[in-house]
């Protein structure tokens, strides 16, 4: 694998389900991002790991927690969530302080 | 947040005609990227811009990084049916703790053969 690969690539989940979103990096980045795209919106950032460690939550509700394990692993557990939240989501990397980020080709949610 | 402005929206043009695409912000920024991104899949990065006045191209695009440090365009030359997708630009903020990467809302471009 190269680059950075997400699973899976559709979801789809009632609002009562429990589900996690999977992402891995293969260009030795440190840093990790969660970001929403929703239909004639921009990108949103949701959360930026660097050196494994949370530095940033832009004031996303707790029913989307973010985990990185190390480097190269991001995860998106998600919970209770709502019709809202259907979006694509996609991860990116890059060197922390670096502006070049690559991105993965996302999962497609669907919350009914 | 910084807000940038994207133009145009969308674009309809024969094949073997020029596009081009502009960025704008109310607020300097220490990079310009341009990325692609093709239906179901996720942004892929064209073009990085480091210095105002930079001029860069990657085959038949090319982008500038505007001198006031508040824009940038992209120009594609002769489009292609695979040309087709949406384009974004971003702006880095070196600001905040790790620096942080803005979008605009896109450019869909639809390319007739």
């Amino acid at each position: 694998e190269t680059g950075v690969t997400q699973t899976p690539r559709h979801l789809v989940m009632g609002m009562t389900n429990k589900k996690s979103l999977k992402c891995e990096q293969h260009l030795g980045h440190n840093a990790m991002y969660w970001y929403k795209q929703s239909a004639k919106k921009p990108l949103e950032l949701m959360f930026v790991y660097s050196l494994e460690e949370r530095v940033e939550n832009n004031s996303v509700p707790s029913r989307f927690s973010p985990e990185c394990p190390n480097s190269s692993h991001l995860f998106l557990h998600l919970h209770t969530l709502q019709p809202e939240d259907s979006a694509l989501y996609l991860c990116a990397s890059s060197q922390v302080f670096r502006d070049e980020q690559y991105f993965g080709p996302g999962t497609r949610l669907t919350v009914t | 947040g910084q807000q940038l402005n994207q133009s145009p929206q969308s674009m309809f043009i024969q094949e073997g005609e020029d596009v081009s695409m502009n960025c704008t912000s109310s607020s300097i920024f220490n990079t310009w990227l341009w990325y692609k991104q093709e239906p179901g899949e996720g942004p892929v990065l064209l073009i990085a811009l480091y210095k105002a006045g930079e001029l860069t191209s990657n085959g038949r695009l090319t982008a500038q990084f505007g001198i006031t440090r508040k824009d940038s365009f992209l120009n594609i030359s002769a489009s292609i049916p695979s040309d087709v997708g949406i384009y974004f630009c971003a702006g880095f903020d070196r600001g905040s703790t790790l620096g942080r990467l803005y979008f605009g809302r896109g450019t869909q471009l639809t390319v007739w053969p």
